[in-house]
């Protein structure tokens, strides 16, 4: 069975673009989870997708934004790129909320 | 403020000597999750645990969940280089969000 794949898997971008991340889950998942994590630091959770909706949010701001398709796939757009946005963004997903979570590879974004 | 904290955040240790990692919260979890993450790649679940008082065995990884469900640990016998990696606990307190922990960053040194 395929587990959760991501693309691409590293991106250089400058300050101000845009940028868009994909993920797809494991066949059957329907939850999504976003999560950021600097260089060194822990996992910040970013978005939670279930069904197609948006289920939660961090603490991020609203140039962070993404949705989740029929197909429970996944994209995390960024507007407005920061230098402070350079980080690895993982992207888990889950056969519902209450289930354990699995990881993809993640997408290595760096901003100059 | 962290949600779960783990502790030591760094620990540096010989091959063959053992090791335990805290995770602490005052919130308490239905269940609390362990990941080992290696670097460039996403965590990777070892264990689950449910029960307060619960103990479970993953080879030389002896995971404990404590009985009021607030904390967790995780014990390292006989450290192997393989076992190099960051250790992350994770959990959802209320059904809404899922947090991780601080994470603790093992290397096992040859």
């Amino acid at each position: 069975e395929a587990g959760v794949t991501q693309s691409p898997t590293h991106l250089i971008k400058t300050r101000g673009q845009q940028v868009t991340l994909r993920c797809s889950p494991i066949s059957g998942h329907t939850s999504v989870y976003w999560y950021q994590q600097a260089l060194g630091l822990g996992l910040q959770f970013l978005l939670w997708y279930d069904e197609g909706e948006e289920r939660n949010r961090g603490n991020f701001p609203p140039r962070f934004s993404g949705r989740q398709f029929p197909n429970y796939s996944s994209e995390l757009n960024v507007n407005a790129l920061e230098l402070e946005d350079s980080a690895l963004y993982l992207c888990a997903s889950s056969l519902n909320r209450n289930n354990e979570q699995f990881f993809g590879p993640g997408t290595r974004l760096t901003v100059l | 403020t962290q949600l779960l904290e783990q502790s030591p955040q760094f620990l540096s240790i010989q091959e063959g000597e053992n090791l335990t990692v805290y995770c602490n919260s005052s919130s308490v979890f239905s269940s609390l999750q362990w990941y080992r993450q290696e670097p460039g790649e996403g965590p990777v679940l070892l264990v689950t645990v449910v029960t307060g008082g619960e103990v479970k065995k993953l080879k030389r990884l002896t995971f404990q969940f404590g009985d009021a469900r607030k904390d967790s640990s995780l014990h390292i016998t006989a450290a192997q280089t393989g076992d190099t990696g960051l250790y992350l606990c994770a959990g959802d307190p209320t059904g809404n969000q899922f947090y991780f922990g601080t994470g603790t960053s093992l290397t096992v040194i040859p």
